[in-house]
């Protein structure tokens, strides 16, 4: 089955500053990469995904980047805001199916 | 637009006891899957289901089951309750469609098993 590592676990960064998180996964047949935001309590949000035939999407501050050839995608937030304090994950789906294959997650500090 | 909702928010068990989790799949949805998210780490899939029948199965053995109604709504079954059954359990409402696999998740039910 599908394994996706995620890296740092932790990434404490400064208001304002950007903030990048990377992925990489095995099953080159996986086409749906989300990415979602959990805080304290609360279930996963997602907050962007992007799809095999697209190599980057962007919303506001956040975007998403796909390199399929190297088998890794990345989360990068710019403009960091204590508000983005949160764990985010990665996941990659089995082909053509909506089970998720979820990273071990990335806890993100933004120091006002 | 209803978003997906989970019953109930806590619960505790002792080990061997059987329990039910619920689910509301969001309005528009037509799939449910489960996950189970143990404390620091990414949520595991279980199960999901589609047109009331299990269509697709996780590393989880045959004491986790499920069902879906006919309105979509969901329910996880875990029986003979183990120590490293505590976890965050979450359930995610999705449209089974051609080039559809958004999925959203809900608050969770957090299992205490004692």
């Amino acid at each position: 089955g599908e394994n996706v590592e995620q890296h740092p676990s932790t990434l404490s960064v400064q208001e304002g500053d950007s903030a990048v998180i990377k992925c990489t996964y095995s099953d080159s047949a996986s086409n749906y990469f989300p990415w979602y935001k959990q805080e304290l309590g609360k279930g996963p949000q997602l907050i962007i995904d992007i799809r095999s035939n697209v190599g980057e999407k962007k919303d506001q501050r956040i975007a998403v980047t796909l390199n399929k050839t190297a088998k890794h995608f990345s989360l990068h937030i710019t403009e960091t805001q204590p508000e983005d304090s949160a764990v985010y994950f990665c996941a990659a789906n089995s082909y053509n199916f909506n089970k998720f294959y979820f990273g071990s997650g990335t806890k993100l500090n933004v120091k006002p | 637009e209803t978003g997906v909702t989970q019953s109930p928010t806590h619960l505790i068990k002792t080990r061997g006891q059987q329990v039910t989790l619920r689910c509301s799949s969001q309005s528009g949805h037509n799939t449910v899957s489960w996950y189970q998210q143990a404390l620091g780490q990414g949520p595991q899939f279980i199960f999901q289901y589609y047109r009331e029948e299990e269509n697709g199965r996780g590393n989880f053995p045959p004491r986790f089951s499920g069902l879906q109604f006919p309105n979509y709504s969901s329910e996880l079954n875990v029986n003979a309750l183990e120590l490293d059954d505590s976890a965050l359990y979450l359930c995610a409402s999705s449209w089974s469609g051609t080039g559809s696999y958004e999925q959203y998740f809900g608050p969770g039910t957090r299992l205490t098993v004692t």
